[in-house]
């Protein structure tokens, strides 16, 4: 069975920090990988999906990189700024299967 | 842009009653998921569709069923409501062919009294 980790689970930084959240699941054989960000009774929103061919994703200062064969992807948060405080969460879908793997996610407070 | 509406933001039930709680998307999406998300436990797989008619159970299937009726809809069923239902309820749609993103809805806070 696919188990997704995140660590840590929660993190306070000052505003204009570069920060990085970690992922890793043990199970390679993943279809693609997707990282969201959730506020506070909210749903999940999509911040990057990266596909399994793949090595990184940008979106403006939001950077994810895919390493398959450790089992690790990473998102790299530039300038991070107060707005950027909410949880984020890693999610992998296995190959060939609906089904997708949820981390318990990182919870980010950034500090002005 | 994709879009995934849930009929009810926040619901209040009481013990025994049955609950319906409905997932609209707009995407012509093959795939579509019922979770429920607790503080500490993360989001569980309560179930999901592949097709119209189609369900396959999660991780927590015991005490719901599933309904899809057609492509755009699919609801989560309480048959007889329990305290230990009260959570968060997120549904969620994806393709199966291309990147396979997955695509939220906004929840639903439901309580059980």
């Amino acid at each position: 069975k696919q188990e997704v980790t995140q660590i840590p689970a929660a993190l306070s930084v000052p505003e204009g920090e570069n920060l990085v959240l970690n992922c890793s699941f043990t199970d390679s054989a993943i279809y693609n990988l997707q990282w969201f960000r959730q506020d506070p009774g909210k749903g999940l929103t999509s911040l990057l999906l990266i596909q399994s061919s793949q090595r990184e994703q940008t979106s403006g200062r939001l950077n994810a990189s895919l390493d398959k064969s450790s089992g690790r992807s990473t998102l790299y948060i530039a300038a991070s700024q107060p707005g950027d405080s909410a949880t984020y969460l890693c999610a992998v879908r296995r190959y060939n299967f609906n089904k997708f793997y949820f981390g318990s996610g990182t919870k980010l407070n950034v500090k002005p | 842009d994709v879009k995934v509406t849930q009929s009810s933001r926040y619901l209040v039930k009481r013990t025994g009653e049955k609950v319906f709680l409905e997932c609209v998307q707009d995407m012509d999406h093959e795939n579509m998921f019922w979770y429920r998300q607790d503080p500490g436990l993360g989001l569980r797989l309560i179930y999901f569709s592949y097709d119209v008619k189609m369900k396959e159970k999660g991780d927590i299937p015991e005490g719901y069923s599933v309904s899809r009726e057609k492509k755009e809809r699919f609801s989560l069923i309480l048959e007889s409501a329990s305290t230990n239902q009260t959570s968060m309820y997120l549904c969620a749609s994806g393709g199966l062919a291309g990147a396979g993103e997955q695509y939220f809805g906004p929840g639903t806070r439901l309580t059980v009294t």
